[in-house]
């Protein structure tokens, strides 16, 4: 079957840096998708990776690897208005996006 | 209106009672998703339409139907809500398919008693 696994749950200080793994299990692979999410709002995009590496967006990097099918957000200067769920979507070789459950980052001062 | 609106914002309905839910976008976009967002779940769509005039079934499509008539409005149907229905509904648009950045409107929250 297919699934997007990451953690349930993340715990980070104010100003510091974390990374958000995803590992997918898709049939095939045409990218992967990083959403935002705060409590009790929309999902907002954060970046799409089709490529192997690193694309930096500001405090923002997303990582993709293929080979491994592994992706991971990085948040740089953790301000705590990054206190949110942060999901993770692959899409597969039919273009369907397979989301996982979301992984909600607490920020403590 | 810019972008994605839902209505209502939050409803509690009777088990049986039909129920439908507005999504409109004003952004021209081709595609249009319903989504059902629970604790501990991931999204998973209900309902997608990849233009007006053609509809197709996610992963939980049962017990919801949705129409598009017209590129802005995409609403879902409960016909006979159960309690298993309560959830959050997300409506969200992109501009052709599932490659491209998805809107999302500010949720409708559901509660089927």
């Amino acid at each position: 079957g297919q699934n997007i696994d990451q953690p349930t749950e993340m715990t980070a200080t104010e100003g510091a840096i974390v990374q958000i793994n995803c590992t997918y299990q898709t049939s095939g692979f045409n990218g992967l998708f990083w959403y935002q999410q705060h409590a009790g709002e929309a999902p907002t995009f954060l970046s799409y990776n089709v490529l192997d590496g690193l694309e930096e967006k500001g405090r923002f990097s997303s990582f993709l690897s293929r080979s491994k099918g592994y992706s991971y957000l990085l948040l740089k200067e953790l301000q705590m208005k990054d206190s949110a769920s942060y999901l993770c979507a692959g899409l597969d070789s039919n273009y369907q996006l397979i989301w996982g459950a979301g992984t909600k980052l607490i920020i403590k001062p | 209106i810019a972008g994605i609106t839902q209505a209502p914002t939050s409803q509690i309905l009777a088990a049986g009672r039909r129920m439908t839910l507005r999504c409109t976008q004003d952004m021209r976009h081709n595609a249009m998703y319903w989504y059902r967002q629970d604790l501990g779940l991931g999204l998973r769509l209900i309902h997608y339409s990849n233009t007006a005039g053609t509809t197709g079934k996610g992963e939980v499509p049962d017990g919801y139907s949705v129409s598009r008539a017209n590129t802005d409005d995409f609403p879902l149907t409960l016909a006979s809500a159960v309690p298993s229905q309560t959830s959050v509904y997300f409506c969200a648009s992109s501009l052709t398919g599932n490659t491209d950045t998805q809107y999302f409107g500010p949720g409708t929250r559901l509660t089927v008693l």
